[in-house]
Parts: structure tokens; sequence; C-alpha cells
């Protein structure tokens, strides 16, 4: 498996523009994390899937973001209107359940910076 | 809610020495806990998972123990080379099906 996939990995975007990201997560995983990384926050969940379903978007910043996924390989991260302080890297991750003991993996981040 | 903290925050050590990174979690109710690897600019490399059963975990030189009654998972690092220099990461999951994630310890091994 090619392992988990985002794009774009960099977006530079002016602010009010939407702004949409991607992930492919790893055949067969059922549960889908969007994490954003920042210098002062670290890394922080946004929003969980698990079979599809949002399960837990309390760290959803505000109504300008969303997230979905139509299906078992695809997600997107939505924020629309952008703004400079959403500059940030957002990470996909998937993984199994997790009573199956199984590991998160990772996809590299797409870079976002709103001007 | 979970908080993670890792000790220290950053750690510069001569090449060759064995060095121990600490983490420490407020729930003690895991399933598991996982540390990672990220380097600059870079996604976050799983090194090891070791489940809420276990007592310790081993790949290479890498070795994390688990005390989850007490909160604490350590990493060790036997014989520290240039190529290990990076940010670890260690994130228990817990309730909710949730990877918390505490600050990282920014590691440089000099050659």
């Amino acid at each position: 498996d090619a392992g988990v996939i985002q794009s774009p990995r960099h977006e530079v975007t002016e602010m009010g523009q939407e702004v949409t990201l991607r992930c492919k997560p790893i055949s067969g995983h059922n549960s889908l994390f969007w994490y954003r990384q920042t210098m002062m926050r670290g890394l922080e969940l946004l929003i969980y899937f698990n079979n599809n379903v949002p399960i837990d978007d309390s760290g959803m910043p505000e109504d300008r973001f969303s997230a979905k996924m139509p299906n078992a390989s695809f997600s997107t991260l939505k924020i629309q209107p952008s703004e400079p302080r959403d500059s940030a890297v957002y990470f996909c991750a998937s993984s199994g359940d997790y009573s199956w003991g199984t590991e998160a993996f990772f996809g590299q981040g797409t870079r976002l910076t709103v001007v | 809610k979970q908080e993670v903290t890792q000790i220290p925050a950053a750690l510069s050590v001569p090449e060759g020495e064995n060095l121990v990174l600490n983490c420490s979690f407020t729930d003690s109710a895991i399933y598991n806990l996982q540390w990672f690897r990220q380097d600059p600019g870079k996604g976050l490399t799983s090194l090891l998972l070791i489940q809420s059963s276990q007592r310790e975990q081993t790949s290479g030189r890498l070795n994390a123990s688990l005390d989850k009654s007490s909160g604490r998972s350590t990493l060790y690092i036997a014989a520290s080379q240039p190529g290990d220099s990076a940010t670890y990461l260690c994130a228990p999951r817990g309730a909710g099906n949730m990877l918390t994630f505490g600050g990282g310890t920014r590691l440089m091994v000099k050659p």
C-alpha cells in the first residue's frame, strides 16, 4: 500500500478563498483523523471518522471548517472562507479500529499558507 | 480530557550516547500508545506501538516501556546516531479512539 496520501502538498491562497484538502486513507482502515500542526499549539485533532461517519468534531475550530468522508477511500477538509490564522500543516491519518490494536499512519501533510 | 507531557522538550547529545525520552499522560484508560518520529518539514513516522497490556516493545535500537497505571511511557534509544536527530512524539490512544499528542522532544545527536 502507498500509505496515506494527501493532496496538495502545498497550498497558498488569499484570505477569503475556499480551500479544500484531500486525503486517501490506507485501504482497509476504518478510522480517519484530521490533525492540524502549528508551532504554537502543536498537533491538534480536528475531526475523527469511523466507518465514514464523523464521530467527534469537537476540535473543528469554527463553522468555517467542514469535513466529509463520502466513502471509505476519500475524505476532504474544507475551509471557507480561509483566514491567515488558518495557516498550518494539516495532516490526515488512518488506522484500523482501536479494538484491533492497530497503528495509526500519517500522510505527509498539506502545508497551507493563507495570505 | 487527556493531557500529554513530554520531557525534556529538547535534548542535545554526542553520538553514541544512550538516552531516554519521557512521556506522561493524565488518563490511564488507554488502549495503546504510539511513539512517532517527525523530521523537519515531514510527516509523522510510526516507530513503535505498545498495547495497554504490554510492558515493553522493541524495534532495533529502540525500546518503549509503558506503565499504564502511573500514566508513563519511556522511549529508550541505544547508541544514538546523527540520523536519529528529529522530534519524537508520544500519543496515547484512549476514549473515543483518539490519539492525543504531547509537545514532543526535539533531539539533536552531534557527530
